[in-house]
């Protein structure tokens, strides 16, 4: 089966600019996920949808990010502005349903100058 | 919340050892710890996973040993093999699959 798609692969923006990462989950899956992972350490949970509803956003900086995930298939997470510190891979995963086996997308590598 | 800590955050073994990558986790209500490998540029995939209903599970040279009541578990690799070389996570969640807080994740360099 077709696995997690995500892009672009990579991005570099400067400081202040916004950006846009896109990700088209495994399809019939109803779980979405998005995970940040700074260099050296494990993913961290932003957001999690169920459909096109937020399930999870308590780790999600709202002041600057935001998801959606529209008619329950693709999703968008974007930054406005970005910092320094928001330079990490960004990670999308999805699963069949809440409670079974994520499956990751290759993710989106994000430098900000 | 939960907090997962994982040992050692580099190993270097000799091609045929035996590996051993240990976590520890501080929510007693977590239920579910998988494993995953992520190498160099790629995304991470699940290699094995553990539920709190069993001790210890096996799939061919890999197996995870869960100790619920020290709250710790275990990710072992024999025969270690060049290929194996990655950076492997562990995880942990309440509920199945959801919500999965990560360890920090632990380079493995087999040699040949």
């Amino acid at each position: 089966e077709a696995g997690v798609a995500q892009s672009p692969r990579y991005k570099i923006i400067e400081k202040r600019q916004s950006v846009a990462f896109w990700c088209n989950p495994i399809s019939g899956h109803a779980t979405l996920y998005w995970y940040q992972q700074i260099l050296g350490q494990g993913p961290k949970l932003l957001i999690q949808f169920q459909n096109n509803g937020v399930v999870d956003d308590s780790q999600l900086p709202k002041d600057r990010f935001s998801a959606e995930r529209l008619k329950g298939v693709d999703s968008t997470l974007k930054i406005q502005p970005a910092k320094l510190e928001d330079s990490a891979v960004y990670l999308c995963a999805s699963s069949r349903a809440r409670g079974e086996k994520l499956f990751f997308g290759s993710g989106t590598q994000l430098s900000v100058l | 919340g939960e907090n997962v800590e994982q040992h050692p955050s580099t190993l270097s073994v000799q091609e045929g050892d035996s590996a051993v990558i240990k976590c520890t986790y501080s929510d007693s209500a977590s239920n579910y710890f998988p494993w995953y490998k992520q190498e160099l540029g790629k995304r991470p995939q699940l290699i094995i996973d553990i539920r709190s209903n069993v001790g210890e599970k096996k799939d061919q040279r890999i197996a995870v040993t869960l100790n619920k009541t020290a709250k710790h578990f275990s990710l072992h690799i024999t025969e270690t093999q060049p290929e194996d070389s990655a950076v492997y996570f562990c995880a942990a969640s309440r509920e199945y699959g959801n919500k999965l807080v990560f360890g920090a994740g632990t380079i493995l360099r087999v040699k040949s």
